[in-house]
C-alpha cells in the first residue's frame, strides 16, 4: 500500500462549488504539505503543517483552507472554486531531521474547475 | 529568500548519450539541495540530495549531482541515458527560514525526452 494517499485522484467541478481534497499518510511523519503544480511553473506551496496544532500559509494560500484532523490526515479545501484553481495538487510528508528533510509525495489529484 | 533556476524547460537526448540537467540556486545561507523526478501520472520521488559533506552526490538510477558553492550550482548528470529516464526533473532548495522552518522551493522543472 502507498505511504501517502490522496482522494479523489480526479475531480471535475463547477465554479463556486466547495471542494475538499484529502490526504492520508502511514509514514508516521509530523510534517505535511499541500502543493499545486501548473505546467511551466513547477510546484508551489499552498499550506504546510508541522504538527496537528501548527498550520502555516505557503506562498499561494489565497482561496484555500486546510484542516489537520490528525497526525496522519491533512485536507485541503477550496471554499468557492474558480477556473484558475484548475491544477494538479500534491500532498507531501516529511520527518524533521534537522534540515534537508526528504519530502514524500502522494500521487496527486487532478482538479478541473469549469 | 531562496530561489531555483533550471536552465532549459525541455532537454532531448539520444539513448546512450550524456544527460545534463542544469540547476542554479540562490540562498542566503548554506542550502540543502534536492533533485526530484516525476514520471508521467505519478507524484515526485527523490533522486538525490545534498546536505553536508561530500559535494558529489550519487542517487538512484545512475544519476549524480555536484554541489559547487562558487557557482551556486547543483547540476544533475547521468553518463548514459536510458529510455526509462524520460520524465520531468525538479531541482529544489531548502534552507532555514526561521526556527525549524525548513521549506522546499522548487524550480520550474525540466522535461527530459530520450530518443531511440
Amino acid at each position: 500500500d502507498a505511504d501517502v494517499t490522496q482522494t479523489p485522484r480526479n475531480r471535475i467541478t463547477k465554479t463556486g462549488k466547495r471542494i475538499m481534497l484529502e490526504c492520508s499518510q502511514t509514514k508516521g511523519h509530523d510534517r505535511m504539505y499541500w502543493y499545486r503544480q501548473d505546467p511551466g511553473l513547477g510546484l508551489r506551496l499552498i499550506y504546510y503543517s508541522f504538527d496537528v496544532k501548527d498550520i502555516n500559509k505557503g506562498e499561494i494560500s489565497d482561496g484555500y483552507s486546510v484542516s489537520r484532523q490528525a497526525q496522519a490526515k491533512f485536507s485541503l479545501s477550496l471554499e468557492s472554486a474558480i477556473p484558475n484553481q484548475t491544477a494538479l495538487y500534491f500532498c507531501a510528508t516529511s520527518d524533521f531531521t534537522g534540515g534537508g528533510d526528504t519530502q514524500y509525495f502522494g500521487p496527486g489529484t487532478r482538479l478541473t474547475v469549469l | 529568500a531562496q530561489s531555483v533556476t533550471q536552465l532549459g524547460s525541455h532537454v532531448s537526448v539520444s539513448e546512450g548519450a550524456l544527460v545534463l540537467l542544469r540547476c542554479n540556486y540562490s540562498s542566503s545561507v548554506p542550502p540543502y539541495l534536492f533533485w526530484y523526478v516525476q514520471y508521467p501520472n505519478q507524484g515526485l520521488q527523490l533522486l538525490l540530495k545534498y546536505t553536508t559533506g561530500a559535494t558529489l552526490v550519487k542517487g538512484i538510477n545512475g544519476f549524480e549531482a555536484e554541489f559547487k558553492k562558487s557557482e551556486t550550482s547543483f547540476h544533475l548528470t547521468k553518463p548514459s541515458a536510458h529510455m526509462s529516464d524520460a520524465a520531468e526533473y525538479f531541482c529544489a532548495v531548502s534552507d532555514l527560514g526561521g526556527g525549524s522552518n525548513y521549506k522546499l522551493t522548487f524550480g520550474k522543472g525540466t522535461l527530459l525526452t530520450v530518443n531511440p
